[in-house]
């Protein structure tokens, strides 16, 4: 099977515009999160999607938001853009289903770096 | 909330060592999932093992083994025989039953002298 992948993989902006990042997930896989990272906040979860609907949300701004398609690949957008907006932005599917409340292994794309200026 | 603790930021052994990375969870659930990861230069999270909060029994694969203990929240790393192909940034992470949300530790790198 092929793996998650993301586009673009590199992207500088600047400041105030805004951005969308792209990501499919393994074929079956139906769950997608996003994660951040930063050099100076670590690893942190952005929010999960599941059957188009955001299942789980992290601590961030309202300027990130995502959505997911019915073909289980998602989006995410960030407006506005700011300096520490900079960021490997990484995705994650996983096979977990509804009214399955188990949790299932995460497999992580290659990542976007986001560079603002 | 849930928290996990790597306390090596940096280790650096010679190529054939061994060498443990430690990992210490915080939670107050009693159903929970840990994971390692790696992430080598190109940036890819790599899956390496799980571990679900019922089974305490260790695991080894290959060069590779685990020792998850819950009397210290601690899933500890253990990688057998060094290789320079093993240097990377590893990270454990941890998410309770049901949810997808993982909570990352910030990492150790660790770096194989050749």
């Amino acid at each position: 099977k092929a793996g998650v992948t993301q586009t673009p993989r590199y992207l500088i902006k600047t400041r105030g515009q805004q951005v969308t990042l792209s990501c499919s997930p393994i074929s079956g896989h139906r769950s997608v999160s996003w994660y951040q990272q930063t050099p100076g906040q670590g690893l942190q979860f952005l929010f999960e999607y599941f059957s188009e609907t955001q299942r789980n949300k992290g601590n961030f701004p309202g300027r990130f938001s995502g959505r997911q398609f019915s073909n289980s690949r998602s989006e995410m957008n960030v407006s506005t853009l700011e300096l520490g907006d900079s960021a490997l932005y990484l995705c994650a599917s996983s096979s977990a289903g509804t009214g399955w409340r188990g949790t299932d292994t995460q497999y992580f794309g290659p990542g976007t770096r986001l560079t603002v200026l | 909330a849930q928290k996990v603790t790597q306390a090596q930021t940096e280790i650096s052994v010679v190529e054939k060592e061994d060498v443990t990375l430690d990992c210490v969870y915080e939670t107050r659930d009693t159903t929970y999932y840990l994971f390692w990861y790696k992430q080598p230069p190109s940036g890819e999270l790599v899956f390496l093992i799980r571990r679900n909060s019922f089974d305490e029994q260790n695991e080894i694969s290959g060069r590779y083994s685990w020792n998850f203990q819950k009397s210290t929240s601690s899933f500890n790393f253990t990688i057998t025989a060094s290789q320079v192909v093993d240097s990377a940034v590893y990270f454990c992470a941890l998410t309770l039953f049901g949810n997808e949300k993982l909570t990352f530790g910030t990492g150790t790198r660790l770096t194989i002298i050749p």
